[in-house]
């Protein structure tokens, strides 16, 4: 099984801020990688598949680049409603995974 | 418009059987490359995929629960069932049916939290 790891676990920030959160593969999952923001009480939303390619409807701060194992999720100035936990997962093999998320909060 | 919803039981006894139904619309699962699946997210905890249906029927599970784990498609009533066996109270969670493309999960439903407890 692939184990997703995300760092880091939880990031403090204001608004404005550039953000990077990484996530790392235990092994290579080519550009299988995909990306997903919860609110509390609410569903995860996609806002990166395919490793880079923005989602419809999702606003262009957010961006994801990687490839192979190493992968990053970008935020280029944090919004009020940015606030939330992100979730790496990899559709590269059976089992899915995703990773254990990192939380946003606000300084 | 993909919309899903999921409904079933709220709260289930040890040792019981879940059945989940995620009825869904604006998307048809006899669409070549389309599926719906599971994943399930324990209270203040990660999210878990547990299972998926392909448009042509191919399933795929969880290899740590895929003794316990039954999917099936209605095509005609596009609902999507998940039943899991032997129900145990670490198996509480909120339980999310959602539309898989494209190697991604692209649109959710809302969720239904599940309670395992005598």
């Amino acid at each position: 099984d692939i184990q997703m790891t995300q760092s880091p676990s939880s990031l403090s920030a204001s608004v404005g801020d550039r953000v990077t959160i990484t996530c790392r593969a235990s092994q290579s999952i080519s550009s299988y990688l995909n990306w997903y923001q919860q609110k509390p009480g609410k569903a995860p939303k996609l806002l990166i598949y395919a490793a880079s390619s923005l989602q419809s409807g999702v606003p262009s701060r957010f961006s994801g680049s990687g490839s192979g194992t190493d992968f990053t999720l970008t935020i280029s100035s944090l919004q009020p409603e940015d606030f939330a936990t992100y979730y790496c997962q990899q559709s590269y093999s059976t089992p899915q995974s995703f990773g254990q998320g990192t939380k946003l909060e606000i300084k | 418009q993909i919309t899903l919803k999921e409904s079933g039981p709220t709260l289930v006894k040890p040792t019981q059987t879940l059945t989940l139904t995620c009825t869904f619309s604006g998307f048809s699962l006899s669409t070549s490359g389309v599926g719906v699946g599971w994943i399930r997210q324990p209270p203040g905890k990660a999210l878990e995929w547990l299972a998926l249906i392909y448009w042509d029927d191919d399933k795929r599970y969880s290899p740590s629960l895929k003794s316990r784990l039954t999917i099936t498609k209605d095509t005609s009533k596009n609902q999507v069932v998940l039943t899991m066996t032997n129900m145990d109270p670490v198996d509480t969670a909120t339980y999310y049916c959602a539309h898989y493309f494209s190697g991604a999960w692209g649109n959710w439903g809302q969720g239904t939290l599940v309670t395992v407890s005598s």
